[in-house]
């Protein structure tokens, strides 16, 4: 079965400096990976994806991420974040059948 | 493109009503997954619909249940309501038979008293 954990509940971190939010995840198959951002009373919105080449992706908004098969994981960073980034965000796995799995959340303070 | 859509945004009900929820997906968009968010619980998987037929089911009582039609839209429904079925609850369409991603919608907050 597929799993994804979310290393960290709460990221505290001061405007213009570094993040990295945590995400590995379990699967004996090939999956494809996400990252949702989810603002206040909002739903959830695509940020970026790992379908297949590069395991290097990004946003249009600076954040990207990294797959590590050996690792299994898909670490979301940005490296200078803003006030607006202030949101919580999700890691998602999709498995075969079309089963997607999300991580618990890491809530994003950013911090003036 | 419209995105998701989903009616209505709040609800209040209180224990032992039942409640429909409807959700329309993107345009051509055939598969709609449906989630509860809870603060205790994080995102759960409920169900998921694709041409009309429940392909994917989470571990959830059978007082929820599904629909879609043949317009692509589809209604959840939950019968006999708990204080604990209080939650947002997300859906989401993607395209396809495999999807390579979800969109979501803004969500329907129900609050059982």
């Amino acid at each position: 079965a597929q799993s994804v954990t979310q290393l960290d509940s709460q990221v505290p971190v001061f405007e213009e400096a570094p993040v990295e939010l945590r995400c590995n995840y379990s699967s004996s198959v090939s999956v494809y990976l996400f990252w949702y951002v989810q603002y206040p009373n909002q739903g959830l919105q695509l940020l970026l994806k790992y379908l297949s080449g590069s395991t290097l992706v990004e946003s249009i908004n600076g954040f990207e991420a990294e797959f590590n098969k050996s690792q299994t994981s898909f670490h979301l960073r940005k490296p200078s974040v803003h006030i607006s980034d202030t949101a919580e965000y999700f890691c998602a796995v999709r498995a075969p059948q079309n089963k997607f799995y999300f991580g618990s959340g890491t809530k994003l303070n950013v911090k003036p | 493109k419209a995105g998701v859509t989903q009616t209505p945004r709040y609800l209040i009900k209180t224990r032992g009503q039942q409640v429909t929820l409807s959700c329309s997906p993107i345009s051509g968009h055939r598969s709609v997954s449906w989630y509860q968010q809870t603060p205790g619980q994080g995102l759960q998987f409920l169900f998921e619909y694709f041409s009309e037929t429940q392909r994917n089911k989470g571990n959830f009582p059978g007082r929820f249940s599904g629909r879609q039609f043949s317009n692509s839209r589809s209604e959840m429904n939950v019968s006999t309501l708990e204080l604990g079925d209080s939650a947002l609850y997300l859906c989401a369409s993607s395209q396809g038979a495999e999807a390579y991603e979800q969109y979501f919608g803004p969500g329907t907050r129900l609050t059982v008293t």
